[in-house]
């Protein structure tokens, strides 16, 4: 199985900040990344397909960057709705594996 | 608006089953791809399983494989997850998911996430 790995594991900021997490795939998934958001007591949202489309309806200040095996996800200006918990999937090869997800808290 | 909604959770015992629903409203549920993701207390997302919008494809976690079942109803738009021999770890919240698309090879997406509905194996 393909194992992705999230970096940081946890992160604080500050609203307007902006901030990257990083996403690595124990081999190359092309650009078969995708990104969640699970904010807490909601359901998980798609966010970014193919490493770097934004889903439609999501804010701009959203981005997604890589190939290969190396991926980051980029949040300019963080907004208090963003705080919870950020997920790297890949859709290169069943299973379809998640990194363990990168918990974002707003001071 | 794609709305999907879990029911069928609840405590069970070590080796009992368990069947999970998922409501679909909002779109033709025959022409998607739909998927089980679970999340066990204090982890991450593990992808449970994926069936086609057929029916005609199914796959599973090894972790589940052999014990869980995937199906979907087309007549009640209703997907469907089968557990049996059901283990401690397999507790977590199970959430239903919508693809993108018929299919679910490679560069499949998840695209709406139901709210999720909570299993417990514990004797």
């Amino acid at each position: 199985d393909i194992q992705m790995t999230q970096s940081p594991s946890s992160l604080s900021a500050s609203v307007g900040d902006r901030v990257t997490i990083t996403c690595r795939s124990s081999q190359t998934i092309s650009s078969y990344l995708n990104w969640y958001h699970h904010a807490p007591g909601k359901a998980p949202k798609f966010l970014i397909y193919a490493a770097s489309n934004l889903q439609s309806g999501v804010p701009s200040r959203f981005s997604g960057s890589g190939s290969g095996a190396e991926f980051t996800l980029t949040i300019n200006s963080v907004q208090p709705e963003d705080l919870g918990t950020y997920f790297c999937q890949q859709s290169y090869i069943t299973p379809y594996t998640f990194g363990q997800g990168t918990k974002l808290e707003i001071k | 608006e794609v709305q999907l909604l879990e029911s069928g959770g609840g405590l069970v015992q070590p080796g009992g089953s368990l069947r999970l629903s998922c409501a679909a409203s909002g779109f033709t549920f025959s022409n998607f791809a739909m998927s089980w993701v679970r999340q066990a207390p204090g982890k991450g997302l593990e992808w449970v399983s994926v069936i086609s919008g057929s029916g005609g494809s199914r796959e599973y976690a090894d972790s589940v494989k052999g014990r869980f079942t995937i199906s979907r109803d087309h007549s009640n738009n209703t997907l469907f997850l089968q557990m049996n021999s059901l283990r401690a770890e397999d507790t977590a919240v199970y959430y239903c998911a919508k693809g993108s698309r018929g299919d679910f090879w490679s560069g499949y997406v998840m695209d709406v996430w139901g709210q999720g509905t909570t299993v417990t194996v514990s004797s």
